[in-house]
This record gives C-alpha cells, sequence and structure tokens, in this order.
C-alpha cells in the first residue's frame, strides 16, 4: 500500500519570499514521486519528478524538491515566490504493485498556495 | 505544446440521468486514465485504459461507469445513471507507457453537478 500526506491545506506567503510545501509518503517499493500544479481552470501540469536517481530535482518555474529517503519526505520548494505561483499543488506517488504489476498513482490532498504582493 | 483537452467543462444533470464525459488524449499515447476528485477530497483513480480494453479499475468503478474509446482520438467515461454522490471534478489522462517516471498528463476537468 501506498500513501501521501501533504501537511499544509493552505500556505501563504509575500511576493520574493521562500515557498515551502511539504510532502511525506508511504510505499512498500521504490516509489516515483511527482509534485503537480494545478492553476485555476488549468489541467494538472507537472513541476518535476523523482525517480531514483538524484535525490535533489529542479522542475519548471524554479521549483525543487529533495527526495530524503530516511525521513520519508519529499518536500517542494522556491526561493523566492512569484504571484504566479499561486495555485494548488499536488504531491503524488506512484508505486509498483508487484501482485497485480499496475503501476498506480497515489495524490497528496493538494496545497493551496496564497502569494501575498 | 500538445494537450489533453476535456469537454465540457461543467456538466449539470438530474439525479439518474446518463452523462457521457469526453477527453481527447495527446495523439501518440497509449494509456489513457480517469480520475475524479469530490470537493474537498483526494483526486482519487478510477480506472486505466489500454489497447481497447479496461486494464485496470478502482473499487469506485462500478456498473454504472464505462468507458470506451469509439473512434480512436476521443475517450469517454459515461455514468449510466447518475447519483448525487457522483457530484465531482473528472479528470481524464494519457501517457505514453507505464515505466517507472512516466508522466501522466492531465485535461483541465470536467466538473459534474448531480441534482
Amino acid at each position: 500500500a501506498q500513501s501521501v500526506t501533504q501537511l499544509d491545506s493552505h500556505v501563504s506567503v509575500s511576493e520574493g519570499t521562500p515557498v515551502l510545501l511539504r510532502c511525506n509518503y508511504s510505499s512498500s517499493y521504490s516509489p516515483s514521486l511527482f509534485w503537480y500544479v494545478q492553476h485555476p481552470n488549468k489541467g494538472l501540469q507537472l513541476l518535476l519528478k523523482y525517480t531514483s536517481a538524484a535525490t535533489l530535482v529542479k522542475g519548471i518555474n524554479g521549483f525543487e524538491a529533495e527526495f530524503k529517503k530516511s525521513e520519508t519526505s519529499f518536500h517542494l520548494t522556491k526561493p523566492s515566490a512569484h504571484m504566479s505561483d499561486a495555485a494548488e499543488y499536488f504531491c503524488v506517488v506512484s508505486g509498483l504493485y508487484m501482485d497485480t504489476g499496475r503501476r498506480a498513482l497515489t495524490f497528496g490532498s493538494g496545497t493551496r498556495l496564497q502569494v501575498q504582493p | 505544446e500538445p494537450e489533453v483537452t476535456q469537454t465540457p467543462s461543467h456538466q449539470v444533470t438530474q439525479m439518474g440521468q446518463e452523462v457521457i464525459l469526453r477527453c481527447v488524449p495527446i495523439s501518440n499515447h497509449l494509456y489513457f486514465y480517469w480520475y475524479r476528485q469530490i470537493l474537498g477530497q483526494k483526486v482519487e483513480f478510477l480506472v486505466s485504459f489500454y489497447n481497447n480494453e479496461i486494464s485496470e479499475k478502482s473499487e469506485i468503478f462500478d456498473d454504472q461507469f464505462s468507458v470506451e474509446r469509439p473512434d480512436g482520438s476521443n475517450f469517454t467515461l459515461k455514468i449510466r445513471s447518475t447519483k448525487l454522490e457522483d457530484s465531482a471534478m473528472y479528470f481524464c489522462a494519457s501517457t505514453t507507457g507505464t515505466g517507472e517516471g512516466n508522466e501522466q498528463f492531465f485535461g483541465p476537468g470536467t466538473r459534474l453537478t448531480v441534482l
């Protein structure tokens, strides 16, 4: 079984300050981890992904995330928030179910990022 | 840049009516998915589809639901007799493969409201 916990349902930052969106996961197998972003009336867009290569992953729009196996975390960060970063962010884990061969996506509950001017 | 599209963006229906949600996946993708998100809850997997048949479905995907790819481009989700609890945002996704780290590309969603 696998699960994802996004520790904050809502984060508010000021423009130009750092962003930290927290994600913890559990998985019986070596997972792939993703962060998706959803802007209003848009589809879910991939920000970045971890697939057992480098533990520090760089994504689009200046976002990055660090995979920490010992802490089972995959927190999303950005050094300086921009107004256009205001959106809903989803942490997603994909793990291979060895018994079925299915690679399932499990979503976190989402974090709404608000950026204040 | 190619993208997944979904129509309609918002569907309102009466309880007991049939609805069809439509998706056009990215043209060279082979695997197709439906997810739903009830307001205030997590995005949940419904079904995956490959080679013109369902490859996996969740416990949510009961006999009221069906999927098909009628013409090689559209991918539809049908709910035969809608219930109030079917009200949700429905997302379609597609991908080229199911290997490690394969990204699923999502559409903007269809908001279904059942009255």
